[in-house]
């Protein structure tokens, strides 16, 4: 049962334009949503994270927009580089007894072109 | 402010053998937990430890067992290695260890079964 799908494997963007990662979920008891980055052989790099209470969340090149009605997520990244290649992670955590408890999706690969 | 530390970085073992690996949590945090990384699974929660006690633990056979000590670093184990076994495993921590905590990923230990 996958509980937070990334349905796009990869995801082609040119350097200076928008990057948009989606993400959706099923559990109504998710309430806190993060994006990592990551690169191959290192652990996940923290990016941005959002609660249930809020719908967006912005953090310099970084907005995390979210849509509880649709349960899904959206990752903007503006402008984007060629350093923001990486496999990019949604991941949720839900209230109630799931401690430090994360689940992930399966990732999208961003490639960003000079 | 020291990031989360995962000892050793690159390991090789044999089937049947035991492995150990450590991790050294973010100064402060109280919470660590465990994942494994593989190309077919993606990232899997294993468990999370708080205050010495486990509380929470994922779907994994009881050969991955795991410990936290006063000092908050922590441990994990996996007896009767496995081909299957070889994969990323992710060490990550946090103040508390609930949902709205950011949860800070060290680089990894890479297990090969051979």
């Amino acid at each position: 049962d996958q509980q937070v799908k990334q349905n796009s494997p990869s995801l082609s963007v040119q350097e200076g334009r928008i990057s948009i990662l989606n993400c959706d979920y099923t559990n109504s008891m998710f309430d806190y949503f993060l994006w990592y980055k990551k690169y191959p052989a290192e652990g996940p790099t923290f990016l941005i994270s959002i609660s249930s209470i809020k719908d967006k969340n912005e953090d310099g090149r970084f907005t995390v927009f979210l849509n509880k009605s649709a349960k899904h997520l959206s990752l903007h990244i503006v402008p984007s580089q060629p350093g923001d290649s990486a496999v990019y992670f949604c991941a949720a955590s839900a209230r109630g007894t799931s401690y430090g408890k994360l689940t992930f999706g399966q990732g999208t690969i961003l490639t960003v072109h000079p | 402010k020291a990031g989360v530390t995962q000892t050793p970085r690159y390991l090789i073992k044999t089937r049947g053998q035991q492995v150990t690996l450590s991790c050294s949590p973010i100064s402060g945090h109280r919470s660590v937990s465990w994942y494994q990384q593989t190309p077919g699974q993606g990232l899997q929660f294993l468990f999370e430890y708080f205050s010495e006690t486990q509380r929470n633990k994922g779907n994994f056979p009881g050969r991955f067992s795991g410990r936290q000590f006063s000092n908050s670093r922590s441990e994990m184990n996996v007896s009767t290695l496995e081909l299957g076994d070889s994969a990323l495993y992710l060490c990550a921590s946090s103040l508390q260890g609930v949902s709205g905590n950011t949860i800070y990923f060290g680089e990894g230990s890479w297990l090969t079964v051979v």
